[in-house]
């Protein structure tokens, strides 16, 4: 079974500076995808930004980057100029392309403050 | 653009009681998923349907049972009610099972 790990409980920034927020996986499958969700106060789970495991380029989406590290199974969420919407818990998700069903897998989630 | 509904939005039940979720997925979507997140936890998958066929199963007690309909709404059937049911309960659709999943705004269950 595949398993995602995000080690940063917490974390802090400064409103306009940059922020990364991490996220480990394991799996033995090759094909998959992997995703950052945004859960702001009113729940909503909120696609940030989502990468295929056969891209080797990282996905960005406009302040929203990921660092992609395959070999390592390391995910990574850089968001840039930070600002007081960005504030919300953050989860890391795993989705399987080889197996039935493509269920997600999350981590334990990131809440990111960002302080005015 | 449409999103997914679900209803209720909140529901209070006591213990030992039975609850009915209800999930209506976007136009043209065939899929559904249902999650369960606790107080302070990630969401965690229970059951997902393709075409009106269960096409996963997690970590869902055998007091639940859910089906898709005909017209690919879902719902989710949760009886003899314990404490620890209490949670948000999120539904998501897609169109096929390997799309971007997107995500209901949840059901709030509270069981006294």
């Amino acid at each position: 079974a595949q398993t995602v790990t995000q080690s940063q409980p917490e974390m802090s920034v400064q409103e306009a500076e940059t922020v990364t927020l991490s996220c480990t996986y394991d799996t033995s499958e090759s094909d998959y995808y992997l995703f950052w969700y945004k859960q702001p106060p009113s729940r909503q789970m909120i696609l940030v930004i989502r990468q295929e495991a056969y891209k080797q380029q990282n996905a960005t989406e406009n302040r929203f980057s990921v660092n992609f590290q395959k070999a390592a199974k390391s995910f990574s969420l850089k968001i840039s100029d930070s600002q007081l919407g960005d504030a919300a818990m953050y989860f890391c998700a795993y989705r399987s392309r080889e197996t039935s069903g493509s269920r997600l897998t999350f981590g334990e989630g990131t809440q990111l403050t960002v302080n005015p | 653009a449409a999103g997914v509904i679900q209803s209720p939005r909140h529901l209070i039940k006591e213990k030992r009681e039975t609850a009915t979720l209800k999930c209506y997925p976007i136009p043209r979507h065939d899929t559904v998923y249902w999650y369960q997140q606790g107080p302070g936890q990630d969401p965690q998958f229970l059951i997902s349907f393709y075409e009106k066929m269960q096409s996963d199963k997690g970590s869902i007690p055998d007091r639940f049972s859910a089906q898709q309909f005909s017209d690919y709404h879902s719902e989710l059937n949760m009886s003899s009610l314990e404490l620890g049911d209490s949670a948000l309960y999120f539904c998501a659709s897609s169109p096929g099972t390997y799309n971007e999943q997107f995500f209901g705004p949840g059901t709030r269950l509270t069981v006294l």
